[in-house]
């Protein structure tokens, strides 16, 4: 089945401690994106990517790192300058420019918490 | 970069009528796309509906349909006929044409009142 798998659906980290969240597709979608949700708020942009070893930043790309060494793969790691990482994170895909849809599809989830 | 507002943190409908959700959105681009997306208390994102910016034509997905008005940057989802399992969050959201940049409004909390 072709989809996004984001692992794991709960972390729990102790405050200080970097952590990678993992979000891999086999959609063969060129464009990979990270997003944070706080409780009854929106979708914010952490990073984007649109290629092979290139990520831009989004919003609120402070305290985050990404990395893009293969298509399928779009890590996030939440570092400790990150004031505030407790949160939902979603990680998305989508094809690129015309033709396909255009729309992004979104794996489940990783619900992150710092203790 | 491209901003996304929905202006009804919370809207309510009666079963079996309709509603309307808001998405206005700001943006010096002419190509582009616009979602939305439900999410139930699964938190899953679910595409409930898309808009090319280029087609005049508003796009209706069985009970869901949009109101695109491109020179007001205005984007509606019209909901007809609300059903229970309606009852979710919705967000409203761009994508760019040129760098695929994708944003999302605040979201909208939707009930449904059986």
């Amino acid at each position: 089945d072709g989809g996004i798998t984001q692992s794991p659906k709960y972390l729990f980290r102790k405050e200080g401690q970097n952590v990678t969240l993992s979000c891999e597709q086999n959609l063969n979608h060129d464009a990979m994106y990270w997003y944070r949700q706080d409780p009854g708020q929106g979708l914010r942009l952490i990073y984007y990517s649109q290629i092979v070893n290139d990520f831009q930043k989004g919003d609120i790309a402070e305290g985050y790192s990404v990395s893009r060494e293969k298509k399928e793969s779009f890590p996030l790691t939440v570092t400790s300058a990150q004031k505030n990482p407790t949160a939902f994170y979603l990680c998305a895909s989508s094809i690129p420019g015309q033709g396909g849809y255009p729309e992004a599809f979104f794996g489940q989830g990783t619900r992150l918490t710092v203790v | 970069a491209q901003t996304v507002t929905q202006s009804q943190p919370e809207m309510s409908v009666q079963e079996a009528e309709t509603v309307t959700l808001s998405c206005t959105y700001d943006t010096s681009e002419s190509d582009y796309y616009l979602f939305w997306y439900k999410q139930p208390p699964s938190r899953q994102m679910i595409l409930v509906i898309r808009q090319e910016a280029y087609k005049q034509q508003n796009a209706t997905e069985n009970r869901f349909s949009v109101n695109f008005q491109k020179a007001a940057k205005s984007f509606s989802l019209k909901i007809s006929d609300s059903q229970l399992g309606d009852a979710a969050m919705y967000f409203c959201a761009y994508r760019s044409s040129y760098n695929n940049d994708m944003r999302f409004g605040a979201g909208t909390r939707l009930t449904v009142k059986p």
